[in-house]
């Protein structure tokens, strides 16, 4: 069954320094997302990605963050400048999101990021 | 506001018993929902959605219930494995909107 994969599962960053997190989504899925999960909390959503540019983001996806889609297979979340509050979980979502359903948004098993 | 270091609500049953979780949901607009299994470590896994126009949907050994008067849903699972061990969140989407709107999650324990 396909998944969607992402990389590294674990990223230990000096605060202040820029992260690049890393998604392959399900081949044939046309939207993509991220979420975070800081630890203990909730499951929030920064952004959302559809047809090459951001279709939605969240508050929290501020100038710091920024999403990018460099190949085919491949879905990106960089962090410019660290912060320790940074910290959390973050998961990549995909759906397929065709018309008349197919709602569901698949995710990955997530990035545990630390800053330090 | 929310608290940081959030409880969650737990919920005890013994193996092969039933469970019922609920969430109560904030926006009269959502039109699609769906429940998430998050086990230790791991991403939310899909277990199954509704969308606004029905109030029940059955899958394996899974049902969701929806009453949009009171704006809740809830999961119900049918004789209960020590695999169903997990937290479990519901989420919303608003109609138009693409991201998903989580719930705090409720913690499922199965006793042997």
């Amino acid at each position: 069954e396909p998944e969607v994969t992402q990389t590294p599962s674990h990223q230990v960053t000096q605060m202040g320094q820029e992260v690049i997190l890393r998604c392959v989504p399900i081949s044939n899925h046309l939207y993509f997302y991220w979420y975070r999960q800081i630890l203990g909390q909730k499951v929030e959503f920064l952004v959302s990605f559809y047809n090459n540019e951001i279709s939605e983001k969240s508050e929290i996806f501020d100038d710091q963050f920024s999403v990018e889609r460099p190949d085919g297979s491949n879905f990106t979340l960089k962090i410019r400048s660290t912060k320790l509050e940074d910290s959390a979980m973050y998961f990549c979502a995909s759906k397929r999101g065709l018309a008349g359903g197919q709602e569901t948004q698949y995710f990955g098993p997530g990035t545990r990021l630390l800053v330090l | 506001g929310e608290s940081v270091g959030l409880h969650l609500p737990t919920l005890s049953v013994q193996e092969g018993d039933n469970s019922i979780i609920n969430c109560a949901y904030s926006n009269s607009a959502s039109d699609y929902f769906i429940w998430y299994k998050q086990e230790s470590g791991k991403g939310p896994q899909f277990i199954i959605d509704i969308r606004s126009n029905m109030d029940k949907r059955q899958g394996q050994r899974v049902t969701v219930l929806l009453n949009k008067t009171v704006k809740h849903l809830s999961l119900q699972i049918a004789a209960t494995q020590p695999g169903d061990s997990a937290v479990y969140f519901c989420a919303e989407k608003i109609q138009g909107a693409q991201k998903l709107v989580f719930g705090q999650g409720t913690r499922l324990t199965i006793n042997p």
